[in-house]
C-alpha cells in the first residue's frame, strides 16, 4: 500500500534562518507530488507541483522553493525565513497521469512557527 | 488562487442530524472533490464527482454537482460526533503534460454535539 511521510510535524525557527521540510511517499512510481501551505483557520494554498524528477512548478511567486532531487521524494526549501512563512505545509500526492482519477493522499503536515 | 468556496463558514448540529455543505466555483473543471481535516492533521479525501455526474454516493456522504451553477453540496446523513471536522471542496484541472491541480476552498467547519 502507498504511504506519505512528511516530517519534522512541528518546527520553530528563528526569522532569517533556513528551512529544509521532507516528504517522501512509498508504494508508488512516478507519483504528481504537491507541497500545500494552510494558514491558521483559512484553506489551502497549492505552493508547488512537480510531475517528475527535476521538474518544479510553483503557483505563487515567494520566498520558498521546491526540489525534487528522487522520483519519491519531494523537498521545500528556504534560505531566509520570514515570519509570513509561518503556516501548516502539507505534502501531498496523486496518481500520475492528465486525470486526477484518485484524489490526493496528504501527508500530516508541518506546524512550522516562525519567531 | 483559491476557486472554491464554501458555504457556511461553520456549522453546529446535534449527533443524529443531516449536514449540509455547500460549495462553489469560477472556472470549468474536470471534477470536484470532497476532504475531511480533522484539527491539527492532514486532509483525508472523501469523495470524487466528475464534471459529467450530478450525484454520488459512499456511505453516509453524498454529493451533487451542478456544473450550470458552479456548485456542489456534500450532504452527511445521520451524523455523529466523530464527524467533527472542517470539509474542504477542491476543483481539478488538468492540463497536459502537467499533471492535475486541486485548489481548495476555504472550508466548512462542522461541529456535531452528542
Amino acid at each position: 500500500s502507498q504511504t506519505i511521510h512528511q516530517w519534522p510535524a512541528t518546527l520553530v525557527q528563528p526569522v532569517g534562518s533556513p528551512l529544509s521540510l521532507e516528504c517522501t511517499v512509498e508504494g508508488t512510481s512516478n507519483p504528481n507530488l504537491y507541497w500545500y501551505r494552510q494558514a491558521a483557520g483559512r484553506g489551502l494554498q497549492l505552493l508547488f507541483y512537480s510531475v517528475g524528477i527535476g521538474q518544479i512548478s510553483s503557483e505563487v511567486p515567494q520566498n520558498l522553493s521546491a526540489s525534487r532531487p528522487q522520483d519519491r521524494q519531494f523537498i521545500l526549501s528556504s534560505k531566509k525565513l520570514l515570519l509570513s512563512d509561518s503556516g501548516f505545509y502539507l505534502c501531498a500526492w496523486s496518481v500520475a497521469g492528465q486525470y486526477t482519477e484518485y484524489g490526493y493522499t496528504f501527508g500530516s503536515g508541518t506546524r512550522l512557527t516562525v519567531v | 488562487s483559491q476557486q472554491g468556496e464554501e458555504d457556511p463558514q461553520a456549522l453546529s448540529i446535534q449527533e443524529g442530524e443531516n449536514a449540509t455543505m455547500n460549495c462553489s466555483y469560477k472556472t470549468s473543471i474536470n471534477n470536484l472533490q470532497w476532504y475531511r481535516q480533522n484539527s491539527g492533521r492532514g486532509l483525508v479525501h472523501l469523495i470524487l464527482i466528475r464534471s459529467n455526474e450530478r450525484e454520488k454516493h459512499s456511505g453516509r456522504l453524498r454529493v451533487t454537482l451542478d456544473t450550470s451553477k458552479k456548485s456542489s453540496s456534500l450532504l452527511i446523513t445521520a451524523s455523529r460526533a466523530a464527524d467533527t471536522a472542517s470539509y474542504f471542496c477542491a476543483t481539478g484541472k488538468t492540463f497536459y503534460n502537467q499533471g492535475g491541480k486541486l485548489i481548495f476552498g476555504q472550508g466548512t467547519e462542522l461541529s456535531v454535539k452528542p
